[in-house]
């Protein structure tokens, strides 16, 4: 299976800083077919990145996703209040479908 | 807009089956487009992708819990559903339910279940 490693673990950062979060994948992710979720406690996974850089209906354009191959990166470029949380990617180019084990997004 | 629901019991002891059903609302299951997966969370920790269903009742599953998921599809009742046979603590976890295209991403989500595997 197509291992996901996310990094860091951790990230603090105060509103208005840009945040850079990191997934690698073990294989290369056929089509780059890889997606980002934020989750806030108590939540479902909210879909904001699709196809590595396309993003989901709703989603502010501080939203940016980018990489190919192994290496993809989601960039949120001002942090707003709302956008700590907690972040996964997702690869869904082979079976079986698997997620990073997430980034945690901590007010500093 | 697509809005799915869980349900089902909160709490299966040792080595008993869990069941949980997903009802699919304002649209039809039957549908051509997507796909009806089941992902579960342990507490504290990330998602894990069970297995999804298509319409014509094809079936997917992760290779690690293959052995003891069924996923079957209620047309009528616009539901589909989840079987985890020999349950364990390690199955402890929030079941979501979720709609994705054919290789594709997941969305939409229901809220999500807790089940806990407990005596």
């Amino acid at each position: 299976e197509n291992v996901l490693t996310q990094s860091p673990g951790t990230l603090s950062l105060s509103p208005g800083e840009r945040a850079t979060l990191s997934c690698r994948a073990s294989q290369s992710v056929s089509s780059n077919y890889l997606a980002w979720y934020q989750q806030k406690p108590g939540q479902a996974p909210r879909l904001l990145i699709s196809g590595a850089s396309t993003r989901a209906t709703g989603i502010p354009d501080r939203f940016s996703g980018s990489g190919s191959g192994t290496d993809f990166t989601l960039t949120i470029s001002r942090l707003e209040p709302e956008d700590f949380a907690v972040y996964y990617c997702q690869q869904y180019g082979s079976s079986p479908y698997t997620f990073g084990q997430g980034t945690k997004l901590e007010i500093k | 807009q697509l809005q799915l629901q869980e349900s089902g019991p909160g709490l299966v002891k040792p080595s008993e089956t869990l069941s949980l059903t997903c009802t699919v609302s304002d649209g039809s299951i039957s549908n051509n487009y997507y796909y009806w997966g089941w992902i579960r969370q342990p507490p504290g920790k990330g998602l894990e992708w069970i297995g999804s269903i298509y319409y014509s009742g094809s079936t997917y599953y992760n290779p690690s819990l293959k052995s003891r998921v069924t996923i079957s599809l209620d047309t009528p009742k616009n539901q589909f559903s989840l079987r985890l046979s020999s349950v364990t603590a390690a199955d402890t976890a929030v079941y979501f339910c979720a709609g994705h295209t054919n290789w594709g991403w997941f969305d939409p989500w229901g809220q999500g279940t807790l089940v806990a595997v407990s005596s």
